[in-house]
């Protein structure tokens, strides 16, 4: 899958507590996205990044952080885990701006208890 | 509120007929329409892509039909496969931006 890596795959956490999803591509793509998808809402951004330590906002970031310190690595942490953050998260990455292709992981399956 | 309204949410056809799946937006200043094909435990591939320079676009079997004054687009599956089952996703962006607005999904199954 356009060589991203998403890691966990599979989490189990409790409420309250952080939890970091980490993308790591080989294709040294200048962007990166997070999105979360739900049944009834299909993908939402969640943050996006520009290049390295350029990051910003999407439509759903409230309780979630991002960094990016390395051109390969974009990190998504969790604060304080809820509920309703139980979801499937998807990296993405583009060579340019989202109008143009973007390749997806295959995904972080996150449950919170 | 979602930018992307898509129907239906699911879709069963037989094989060999012509799957339709349909997309509206209100945001006029979207310029670039993808639709992404998922398979379970899979993320999003991009499938076909149009842009409303042009109303129609075909790649194989797959179709996009675009209608900028209804803002309306639709994506049409010929021949349809058991192959075909996944879950279908239209999206809507406009160029420059880096927000990629997707549909709920459609939950297409082809019977053999």
């Amino acid at each position: 899958d356009a060589g991203i890596t998403q890691s966990p795959r599979h989490k189990v956490t409790e409420t309250g507590t952080p939890v970091t999803l980490r993308c790591h591509q080989t294709e040294n793509h200048r962007y990166m996205y997070w999105y979360r998808q739900d049944p009834g809402h299909g993908l939402r951004l969640i943050h996006y990044s520009y290049g390295v330590k350029d990051t910003d906002k999407g439509e759903v970031s409230d309780g979630y952080s991002v960094s990016r310190s390395k051109t390969e690595d974009f990190l998504l942490t969790l604060e304080s885990a809820t509920s309703s953050q139980t979801s499937v998260y998807f990296c993405a990455i583009s060579e340019s701006e989202a109008g143009n292709t973007i390749y997806f992981g295959e995904g972080s399956w996150l449950t919170v208890v | 509120q979602q930018q992307v309204k898509q129907s239906p949410q699911s879709l069963i056809v037989q094989k060999g007929g012509i799957s339709i799946i349909n997309c509206a937006y209100e945001n006029t200043a979207f310029d670039y329409f993808p639709w992404y094909q998922q398979f379970p435990g899979k993320g999003p591939a991009l499938l076909i892509a149009i842009r409303p320079d042009v109303s129609e676009k075909k790649e194989g079997r797959f179709t996009i039909s675009f209608n900028k004054s209804a803002k309306q687009f639709s994506l049409h599956i010929m021949d349809s496969q058991p192959g075909d089952s996944a879950t279908y996703f239209c999206a809507a962006v406009k160029t420059g931006a880096n927000n990629l607005f997707f549909g709920t999904g459609t939950r297409l199954t082809v019977i053999p």
